[in-house]
């Protein structure tokens, strides 16, 4: 059975970092792209940001460039995203998703929380 | 603002057929699939249609898609009270300057 199960998130003030994980298992996860996509609380889904199964190719929403970097380590079956110079418009749910390779979005963990407030 | 654009609400009573809509332009659906994800209150999205008109397992064929230029549509047939969620689309973008995911706004689905 595919498992995502995020974890890091938590109360962080403007200005912040934040490391964000998700630990993946079921699935042989160095085979597949992996995204980050968010949720602010009463809104829609967002994407933010995109890595290839070898790490090769990393895309970024306009939002979050310069700010965010998602790596991955796939012997750890285990992707991250580490977020800086947080802002108040950061806080959201934050979910990663399974993605063979730019196609879609096929197994979602359940999500981490982020505030972002002083 | 998202990039693709889809009506805030939609309703309709056990057993009709209802449709949501999902416009966008050349750069992302005119020339890229588009996907379909159901969000049930309180919990994480799940994928519905992939591929402009594919099932996952387990999607009941009450749900469709389909796609035609730069617009799509998810369909729900038979209507249940268990489909009231948020439905959004979403589809690859091609831009030269900035590639992404992009997703629709979102649509409230009321069954009545």
């Amino acid at each position: 059975e595919v498992q995502l199960v995020e974890s890091g998130g938590g109360l962080v003030q403007p200005g912040g970092s934040l490391r964000l994980s998700c630990a993946a298992s079921g699935f042989t996860f160095s085979s597949y792209s992996m995204n980050w996509v968010r949720q602010a609380p009463g809104k829609g889904l967002e994407w933010v940001s995109y890595i290839s199964s070898s790490s090769s190719t990393i895309y970024y929403a306009d939002s979050v460039k310069g700010r965010f970097t998602i790596s991955r380590d796939n012997a750890k079956n285990s992707l991250y995203l580490q977020m800086n110079s947080l802002r108040d418009e950061d806080t959201a749910v934050y979910y990663c998703a399974r993605d063979p390779t730019l196609a879609r979005f096929d197994y979602w963990g359940q999500g981490t929380l982020v505030t972002v407030s002083s | 603002q998202s990039v693709l654009t889809q009506p805030p609400s939609a309703s309709g009573t056990p057993g009709q057929r209802v449709t949501i809509s999902c416009s966008g332009s050349s750069s992302n659906i005119g020339s890229n699939t588009v996907n379909w994800y159901q969000q049930l209150p309180g919990t994480a999205p799940k994928l519905l249609i992939y591929s402009n008109n594919q099932r996952p397992s387990g999607v009941p064929d009450r749900f469709s898609g389909s796609k035609s230029g730069t617009s799509a549509s998810l369909a729900i047939s038979g209507l249940q009270s268990e489909d009231e969620a948020d439905y959004y689309c979403a589809a690859w973008d091609d831009s030269l300057n900035a590639p992404m995911w992009v997703f629709g706004g979102g649509t409230k689905l009321t069954v009545l």
